[in-house]
């Protein structure tokens, strides 16, 4: 089974450049959530998706994070403008739906972004 | 809003040596789910080992266990004959049982484990 893929693994910017990122699932996993991992820190989760509609987005900063999820399958997360403090580690995770709990979040190998 | 601690930014230990791992969480609800995730350099979050709150028993999981003390609101994770595989970063992580669908990890700081040769 493919994991969750993500591209691209590194991107350098300058500062109030725009930057997008992209996240395709495992097959089949109708939940999708975007992490911010800041060096040092834990992930903070930014947004979740289930299917193609937002569950959850109240920590994404949205004068300047965007994320859609076209037909229920793979994300973007874009930055515009970006800001020295968005450096960090953006970290793509999908699960299946719903069930009993307890289910699995399975993580991609995650984008490094360094803004200048 | 609920948070996770861990209160120990690196741990070293012996190759082939026991070793636990700290972590705190502050929550006012009843049900929840605890998860152990490993970050190696790679940045592949890994996971590690789950625990339900309704659930008294600890979990293992070969050579990882949790120490899981609801009243304390403590889940420490313990790794035995630990191996240089298990060096990485290790995140402590909750996630509710009541988000309605929202069920996003909270996690900690994580610790960073160094095993000794």
């Amino acid at each position: 089974e493919a994991g969750v893929a993500q591209s691209p693994r590194y991107k350098i910017i300058e500062k109030r450049q725009s930057v997008a990122f992209w996240c395709n699932p495992i097959s089949g996993h109708a939940t999708l959530y975007w992490y911010q991992q800041i060096l040092g820190q834990g992930p903070k989760l930014l947004i979740q998706f289930q299917n193609n509609g937002v569950v959850d987005d109240s920590q994404l900063p949205k004068d300047r994070f965007s994320a859609e999820r076209l037909k229920g399958v793979d994300s973007t997360l874009k930055i515009q403008p970006a800001k020295l403090e968005d450096s960090a580690v953006y970290l793509c995770a999908s699960s299946l739906r719903r069930l009993a709990g307890g289910y699995e979040q399975y993580f991609g190998p995650g984008t490094r972004l360094t803004v200048t | 809003a609920q948070t996770v601690t861990q209160s120990q930014p690196e741990m070293s230990v012996q190759e082939a040596e026991t070793v636990t791992l700290s972590c705190t969480y502050d929550t006012s609800e009843s049900d929840y789910y605890l998860f152990w995730y490993k970050q190696p350099p790679s940045r592949q979050m890994i996971l590690v080992i789950r625990q339900e709150a309704y659930k008294q028993q600890n979990a293992t999981e070969n050579r990882f266990s949790v120490n899981f003390q609801k009243a304390a609101k403590s889940f420490s994770l313990k790794i035995s004959d630990s191996q240089l595989g298990d060096a990485a970063m290790y995140f402590c992580a909750y996630r509710s049982a009541y988000g309605g669908g929202a069920d996003g990890l909270t996690f900690g700081k994580g610790t960073h484990l160094i095993i000794q040769p």
